[in-house]
């Protein structure tokens, strides 16, 4: 069974940075990207990045300044660094396998984070 | 970027309807790359969809999807109380590589 688990820091001041790993179980990590993908409370869902288990990223344009994804093979894990953090990133972060034809086939539980002063 | 505009935002119907939900691309979307999800309250979203019509595993064929170009719909043939939920349509675009989601439409009992 595939699972997805992820952890890390759920609030923050402005201008620190986001810190969240994602251990994955159940599967081969390899031939697949993950991904990080955000949804800030009552809105839409926006695509962070992703990599696969070579290490090769794609972010988005919109946040690829800020934005590092790494991931450790050893551990079947991958992590998230989001700089600079603002009020507006304030959003549940979700942790996501993707699959063929480009679906989020899996997910993490999510994890919230509140940028607050 | 491409943008998916999902509508109707809120669509109010009761169990036993058929539910018809739009998602609309700024510009072509291949079909291969046009996927559904399902998101209840406190959830991760759950792919229902991919390939604009073929249905994920274990999702009951009550659900179906269609369309091509910039058009696409999701179809629930008479809903059931558990198909009351946020429901997400998904492009991958290949060049550039990139994801974009539409907002979303809640469906809600009437």
């Amino acid at each position: 069974q595939v699972q997805l688990q992820q952890w890390g820091a759920g609030l923050l001041k402005p201008s620190e940075t986001l810190s969240l790993t994602c251990t994955v179980s159940g599967v081969s990590f390899s031939g697949y990207y993950w991904s990080w993908i955000r949804q800030p409370p009552g809105k839409g869902l926006e695509w962070i990045g992703d990599i696969n288990h070579s290490g090769s990223t794609n972010y988005n344009p919109s946040l690829v300044s800020r934005v590092t994804i790494s991931v450790d093979t050893s551990k079947n894990q991958f992590s998230l660094r989001l700089s600079s953090v603002t009020a507006a990133d304030t959003a549940v972060y979700y942790c996501a396998r993707i699959g063929w034809l480009g679906v989020f086939e899996y997910w993490g539980q999510g994890t919230l984070l509140t940028v607050s002063s | 970027e491409i943008v998916l505009t999902q509508s109707p935002g809120t669509l109010s119907l009761s169990p036993g309807e058929r539910a018809t939900l739009s998602c609309r691309a700024s510009q072509s979307v291949s079909s291969s790359y046009l996927a559904w999800y399902q998101q209840k309250p406190g959830q991760a979203p759950n792919l229902l969809i991919y390939g604009a019509s073929s249905r994920a595993t274990g999702i009951p064929d009550r659900f179906s999807g269609s369309g091509s170009g910039t058009d696409f719909t999701l179809t629930i043939s008479r809903l059931e109380p558990e198909d009351f939920a946020v429901y997400f349509c998904q492009q991958y675009g290949t060049s550039p590589h990139q994801y974009t989601f539409g907002q979303g439409t809640k469906l809600e009992i009437k």
